[in-house]
């Protein structure tokens, strides 16, 4: 699976949009782009994943490069119950290494 | 409600009584893992399964055992606990080939 890097730690103002950026310039063609968030304590939680294309939910938006090597996440309206840590996760889709990687993440901590 | 459930959410035991936490998942999930979240390690996977009778190794597995009787069911068994395997862990499921896994909201254990 790819590496990923992301920013530490972010602030954003309650209301704004968060932007959250990973790289990921090693991808290989068939993996995709997952973002999970953890709220303190809590279970990771999913929140959208993509191949290559632009991707939108009732969560959150993705947006990925042309040539992949960089996404990002995007909350339209950050809530303070947004401030959490960030996973960026490369997968390929099904294989055989049934583990899923959390790094370190990014810390969201939205401001009232 | 789609979900995954832990028991307990909070245990205190002491070294050496056997324990389990359950972990049951009402999606038909073929799926499950478990992982464990310490400070400054991040989330690490114990065991994973794949379907009723199928498990496997995650990356921190000693100490521990699984089992999957039943799809909705993956217990986590520690037959002697020590007090390092105080931690947070949690149980998670998904359905296939996409990792868009659902996590339970965790077990905190301390073995004294």
């Amino acid at each position: 699976d790819a590496k990923t890097t992301q920013p530490t730690s972010m602030d954003c103002a309650e209301g704004r949009a968060a932007n959250l950026p990973c790289n990921h310039s090693t991808i290989s063609g068939n993996e995709y782009v997952y973002w999970y968030r953890q709220i303190h304590s809590q279970g990771p939680q999913y929140i959208i994943h993509g191949l290559k294309n632009n991707e939108t939910n009732e969560m959150a938006s993705l947006i990925i490069t042309e040539d992949r090597k960089s996404s990002t996440l995007i909350l339209p309206h950050a809530t303070l119950r947004d401030t959490a840590v960030y996973y960026c996760i490369v997968k390929r889709r099904g294989g055989s290494n049934y583990k899923l990687t959390f790094g370190k993440g990014t810390l969201l901590t939205v401001n009232p | 409600e789609a979900q995954v459930t832990q028991n307990p959410r909070y245990l205190i035991t002491v070294t050496g009584k056997k324990l389990t936490v359950t972990c049951s998942q009402n999606m038909n999930h073929e799926y499950m893992s478990w992982y464990r979240q310490d400070p400054g390690l991040g989330l690490r996977q114990i065991y994973y399964s794949m379907n009723v009778e199928v498990t496997d190794k995650g990356d921190v597995p000693e100490g521990y055992k699984v089992s999957r009787k039943e799809k909705r069911n993956f217990p986590l068994i520690l037959e002697s606990p020590s007090p390092n395997q105080t931690s947070l862990y949690f149980c998670a499921s998904r359905p296939g080939q996409v990792w868009d896994y659902t996590f339970g909201s965790g077990t905190r254990l301390t073995v004294v």
